[in-house]
């Protein structure tokens, strides 16, 4: 079966911090990947999806980005961390087709000092 | 904004049927819906998702009336667990979903 694993679950980071956050898929290939962010008691906002290696598609402009080095491996990254990159990031996949559903990790709380 | 609505807050007592709709009147003919819930601080659990018939799984069924404009998520025994917000989404592609702030569920005793 496909598991999806998102690390950490919590992080604390002083504002103009860099911040990597990894997530990895097993039990799939090629899949989709997905990176969210989830302010508090709002829906889910989509940041990056991704079709295959080294292909990231970005659906807000801000200070983030995001990496697909290897075909189970999503990273998203920041340089400087703002205060307002404060939030719960989610990763997610999903099989190619376009109406499969997507299958998300525990996600990471951030908040930014 | 979000393609669907929902009602913001639910109850249900434990052991019936908990019924939730989901308005999504100007979905478009290739646009499946999808029922996600979370459960606090999880990320979220897909349940069931369909295009134009009825669905049923292990989890859930999915009613969508025939004009497709709503659609009703059925857990057929809540219990305490199902307590979670619920999020009805419409979209034809999974990189075009569109989340609203759902509706939360309250199961009680």
């Amino acid at each position: 079966s496909q598991t999806i694993h998102q690390w950490p679950a919590t992080l604390v980071q002083p504002v103009g911090s860099p911040l990597s956050l990894e997530c990895t898929v097993e039990g799939t290939s090629n899949p989709n990947l997905y990176w969210y962010r989830q302010a508090a008691g709002r829906g889910l906002q989509l940041l990056f999806y991704s079709v295959g290696i080294g292909q990231i598609s970005s659906e807000v402009p801000q200070n983030l980005s995001a990496s697909r080095p290897q075909d189970r491996q999503f990273i998203l990254s920041s340089k400087k961390l703002l205060l307002s990159d404060s939030g719960f990031y989610l990763c997610a996949w999903s099989g190619a087709f376009r109406e499969q559903p997507q299958h998300f990790g525990d996600g990471t709380r951030l908040s930014i000092l | 904004d979000a393609k669907t609505t929902q009602p913001t807050s639910m109850d249900c007592a434990e052991g019936r049927a908990a019924n939730l709709p989901c308005n999504h009147s100007t979905i478009s003919g290739n646009e499946y819906v999808y029922w996600y819930r979370q459960i606090h601080s999880q990320g979220p659990q897909y349940i069931i998702h369909g295009l134009k018939n009825n669905e049923t799984n292990e989890m859930a069924s999915l009613i969508i009336t025939e004009d497709r404009k709503s659609s009703t998520l059925i857990l057929p025994h809540a219990t305490l667990r199902d307590t979670a917000v619920y999020y009805c989404i419409a979209g034809d592609s999974n990189y075009q979903l569109i989340w609203g702030a759902g509706t939360k569920l309250i199961i009680k005793p």
